[in-house]
């Protein structure tokens, strides 16, 4: 059975950073683009980044570039999300996925993140 | 702002067809495959057509969907009270190397 779980969020102050981890389980992960979905409260989902099996290739939604970096450790089967100057629109459920736009995408139960003062 | 265009809500009642559009552009429908999910209050999304048109096993054969030019549907025909839900049309956009989401359709069943 494939399982994404997430880790690392909660309420952080504006400026302030987090890292987001996803442990993965039940598929080949190292064969595997990841990706991470965020949903601010009461709104749409919106893409943040995915990364590809190797690490070498990764695209951003223009908002977090340059604020967030997405990483893997394959031999961990972990995904990672750093966020360093948080806004406050950055407050959402972050979701951990895989192949998304394929036929058999997975996600994660998601993870809530609050950048509050 | 979304990338892809979807109607805020739609309705029907027991047993009618609803369909739920889902319009783009060249750079992301005209060129890239559409998948569709649901997704219920406090849970991840749910697949319910990958590929333009093919449904995952367990999807039930009263959903389906569409792809013509740079708009995408999805269609529910039998509608049944279970189908209330949040959908979403997701994409590739070439342009953008992103990749995209529909803003959300709620579908309230009457």
């Amino acid at each position: 059975e494939v399982q994404l779980v997430e880790s690392g969020g909660g309420l952080v102050q504006p400026g302030g950073s987090l890292r987001l981890s996803c442990a993965a389980s039940g598929f080949t992960f190292s064969t595997s683009w990841m990706d991470w979905v965020r949903q601010a409260p009461g709104k749409g989902l919106e893409w943040v980044a995915n990364i590809n099996q190797g690490g070498s290739e990764t695209y951003y939604v223009a908002s977090v570039k340059g604020r967030f970096t997405i990483s893997r450790d394959n031999a961990k089967k972990s995904l990672y999300l750093q966020m360093n100057t948080l806004r406050a629109e950055d407050t959402a459920v972050y979701y951990c996925a895989t192949d998304l736009l394929g036929a058999t995408p997975h996600w994660g139960q998601g993870i809530l993140v609050t950048v509050s003062s | 702002q979304s990338v892809l265009t979807q109607p805020p809500s739609a309705s029907g009642t027991p047993g009618q067809r609803v369909t739920i559009s889902c319009s783009g552009s060249n750079s992301n429908i005209g060129r890239h495959t559409v998948n569709w999910y649901h997704q219920l209050p406090g849970t991840a999304p749910k697949l319910v057509i990958y590929s333009n048109n093919q449904r995952p096993s367990g999807v039930p054969d009263r959903f389906s969907g569409s792809k013509s030019g740079t708009s995408a549907s999805l269609a529910i025909s039998g509608l049944q009270s279970e189908d209330e839900s949040d959908y979403y049309c997701a994409t590739w956009d070439g342009s953008l190397n992103v990749v995209v989401f529909g803003g959300g359709t709620k579908l309230t069943v009457l």
